[in-house]
């Protein structure tokens, strides 16, 4: 059973573009959360997603963040016109459930973006 | 809402000795889960042990257990006979036991070297 995947593992821009990174939870989890780990610093959590919805977003930046995890495919986090800050590691989890039982998240390799 | 916090930046272990990584956390909640992850230089975030707050008895996992003190919302990680391979940083985590707050809460971490 794979684990989380993420792509790309590096990622590099410049100002102003774009970039999209991607994750594939393991397989049965419907469950996906980001998090963005800025240098020396633990992560921050950004969004939970269950197919097809966001169930809390209160971790994105009001601007130039969104996400989404559609029915078929991965969960896509998107950053619009990026800018130095925005250079982190981000990382995906996935968990089967969420709910008062305990479900694990189960993190990806995470993707390493840097903004030029 | 809900803090971690870890404050020593840094710590330092002989081989085969046993160290202690102190966490305090701050919560209204009286239900709650609390996590050791490690991340080694590959960046990969790895669940070391876990912690539920209705249970008394402290959590342990081979050579690694945890000093769980709830009223002074205290979590600490005892790693007995240390080993090369434990030398990373090790974050502790919070999450609500409700569903709708299932996000991870992360302290800053604290980066474990490991002298041979």
């Amino acid at each position: 059973n794979a684990g989380v995947m993420q792509n790309p593992r590096h990622l590099v821009r410049r100002r102003g573009q774009e970039a999209r990174l991607r994750c594939s939870p393991m397989k049965g989890h419907s469950h996906v959360y980001w998090y963005r780990q800025l240098p020396e610093e633990g992560l921050k959590f950004m969004v939970y997603l269950q197919k097809e919805n966001i169930i809390d977003e209160s971790g994105m930046p009001k601007e130039r963040f969104s996400a989404e995890f559609p029915k078929e495919g991965p969960s896509i986090l998107r950053i619009q016109q990026v800018v130095r800050g925005d250079s982190a590691a981000y990382f995906c989890a996935s968990s089967v459930l969420a709910g008062d039982s305990y479900n694990e998240q189960f993190f990806g390799p995470g993707t390493r973006l840097t903004v030029l | 809402a809900q803090t971690v916090t870890q404050s020593q930046p840094e710590m330092s272990v002989q081989e085969a000795e046993t160290v202690t990584l102190s966490c305090t956390y701050d919560t209204s909640e009286s239900d709650y889960y609390l996590f050791w992850y490690k991340q080694p230089p590959s960046r990969q975030m790895i669940l070391v042990i876990r912690q539920e707050a209705y249970k008394q008895q402290n959590a342990t996992e081979n050579r690694f257990s945890v000093n769980f003190q709830k009223a002074a919302k205290s979590f600490s990680l005892k790693i007995s006979d240390s080993q090369l391979g434990d030398a990373a940083m090790y974050f502790c985590a919070y999450r609500s036991s409700t569903g709708a707050n299932s996000k991870l809460t992360f302290g800053k971490g604290i980066t474990l070297s490991v002298r041979p």
